[in-house]
C-alpha cells in the first residue's frame, strides 16, 4: 500500500529559528502534497496544496512567508516554518495521494514542534 | 463554519459489540466521504470510504452509510475490539480531483474490555 514518511517526529527550537519538516511519497509518485496542522483536542486544518514544479496553494488565513512550501520532485515536499514562535507550536502532517480519482489520501506520522 | 461535523466528541462500547460514529456534513456538493483512525502522536490512517453514488460501503468489520437527503454517514464497526480505541475522524471532499478534504472534530472511541 501507499505510504508517506515524514521527518522528523518531533523537534523542539528557539523562537526566531527555522525548521524544515520533509514529507515523502515512498512508493508511489505524488503530484499534490497536502500539509496539515493539527492543535490538540481539534480537527485537522488544512494549510496548503503543495504541487510538483509549482507554487503552493495557501488557505486562506495562512501566512505562505511563514509557512514555506517547496515540492521540489515527485515524491518530497517540504514544509519550512520561518522565524518560529511559540504560538506556531502544534502537530504538523502531511499528507498525499495517489494521481486517481477519489484515491482517499495517506498521512505521514506528523511532526510535533514546539518552540519555546 | 464547520462543514463538517461530529457531535459525539467521545464514545464507550463494550468488547464485542457495535461502535455506531457519526459525522453531519452541511455542504451539497460534498461526493467522496472518508473515515480515518488516529492514534496520539501519529498520522490517521484511512479504514473506508464511499462515493456519493452509494448509500453502503462494507470492508470487514467496518461499514460505511451515506444518507444524502439527511447529509449524515456514519461508520459502523463491528465486532468491536479493544485496538479500536483511537480518535476517528471523518472526511469529506467538495471537488473533484483536488483531494482537498475537510475533516470533522473527530469522535474519541473507547473499546472497554
Amino acid at each position: 500500500g501507499a505510504v508517506v514518511s515524514q521527518h522528523p517526529s518531533w523537534v523542539i527550537c528557539k523562537s526566531g529559528t527555522s525548521v524544515k519538516i520533509e514529507c515523502r511519497s515512498l512508493d508511489f509518485q505524488a503530484t499534490t502534497m497536502f500539509w496539515y496542522r493539527q492543535f490538540p483536542k481539534q480537527s485537522l486544518m488544512l494549510m496548503a496544496t503543495s504541487n510538483e514544479g509549482s507554487k503552493a496553494t495557501y488557505e486562506q488565513g495562512v501566512e505562505k512567508d511563514k509557512f514555506l512550501i517547496n515540492h521540489a520532485s515527485l515524491t518530497l515536499s517540504t514544509l519550512t516554518v520561518t522565524s518560529a514562535h511559540p504560538e506556531d507550536s502544534s502537530f504538523y502532517i502531511c499528507s498525499a495521494s495517489r494521481t486517481e480519482y477519489n484515491s482517499p489520501l495517506h498521512f505521514g506520522n506528523g511532526t510535533r514542534l514546539t518552540v519555546t | 463554519d464547520q462543514q463538517v461535523k461530529q457531535n459525539s466528541p467521545s464514545l464507550s462500547v463494550q468488547e464485542g459489540r457495535i461502535s455506531i460514529l457519526n459525522c453531519d456534513y452541511t455542504n451539497s456538493m460534498f461526493d467522496y466521504f472518508l473515515w480515518y483512525k488516529k492514534y496520539p502522536a501519529e498520522g490517521p490512517t484511512f479504514l473506508i470510504s464511499i462515493s456519493s453514488i452509494k448509500d453502503k460501503n462494507e470492508d470487514g468489520r467496518f461499514t460505511v452509510f451515506l444518507n444524502k437527503s439527511a447529509k449524515h454517514l456514519s461508520l459502523h464497526i463491528v465486532p468491536s475490539q479493544p485496538g479500536d480505541s483511537a480518535v476517528y475522524f471523518c472526511a469529506a471532499s467538495a471537488l473533484k480531483g483536488t483531494y482537498k478534504y475537510i475533516f470533522g472534530t473527530g469522535t474519541r472511541l473507547k473499546v472497554l474490555a
